[in-house]
């Protein structure tokens, strides 16, 4: 299911760089989300978006940034990695009730 | 604060058996609890969706009951198969609010053959 598709998969990097993850989706859903997910600590929302003008904060977002570029496309930068952003990131949007999610990001700081 | 509870620990039973999860969640109000699958490395699939109202719903081989007053939800899957084997996720949202759910941190099940 190529719906929501996130590039790219697989990324190390080091410390102190700026990295971004981007998200595309052909839904034409409006409702996008990034999530990060770690062992034994479940999904956390990053930053959440209603619409192109529409940027939120979520539970972790201290040390992320997003962009909307358009209804389809939703970016995550970190700015300066550090390796505790070492993690399993998801893209997801939304229609009614129900979330799809991308196939992910394993993004290693070393 | 509000918390959601599913069991950490792996669910191991046989090919045939009904596995049965829990999801239990405290100071929520929910207008509705979702159940993902996740499969390693890949993202959530929505399964079953079921209401505030609604005592239980079901979906070929899945049922999911929903219980307010005790604060849980029992998500079952009869006739379970090897391919059943996967982490379960439950997720809180609520109606007319944020469109922000909250998930569970998800209960593996494996089952063997």
């Amino acid at each position: 299911d190529a719906d929501v598709t996130q590039t790219p998969r697989n990324r190390i990097t080091k410390t102190g760089k700026r990295i971004m993850l981007e998200c595309s989706q052909t839904k034409g859903h409006d409702r996008m989300y990034w999530y990060r997910q770690d062992p034994g600590l479940g999904l956390r929302l990053i930053y959440y978006s209603f619409d192109v003008k529409d940027i939120n904060k979520g539970e972790i977002s201290d040390g992320y940034s997003v962009s909307r570029q358009a209804q389809a496309k939703f970016s995550l930068s970190l700015e300066s990695a550090i390796p505790n952003q070492t993690a399993l990131y998801f893209c997801a949007t939304r229609q009614g009730s129900e979330q799809f999610f991308g196939p992910g990001t394993r993004l290693t700081v070393l | 604060s509000q918390k959601i509870e599913q069991n950490s620990e792996a669910l191991n039973i046989q090919e045939g058996k009904t596995a049965t999860l829990t999801c239990n969640y405290t100071n929520y109000s929910p207008a509705y609890l979702q159940w993902y699958r996740q499969d390693p490395g890949r993202g959530p699939v929505f399964l079953l969706l079921i209401r505030e109202n609604e005592k239980e719903k079901r979906k070929e081989r899945l049922k999911v009951t929903f219980d307010t007053t005790l604060k849980q939800s029992l998500f079952h899957i009869t006739a379970s198969q090897p391919a059943d084997s996967a982490t379960y996720l439950c997720a809180l949202d609520m109606e007319g609010g944020s469109y922000i759910p909250t998930f569970g941190r998800g209960t593996s099940l494996i089952v063997h053959p």
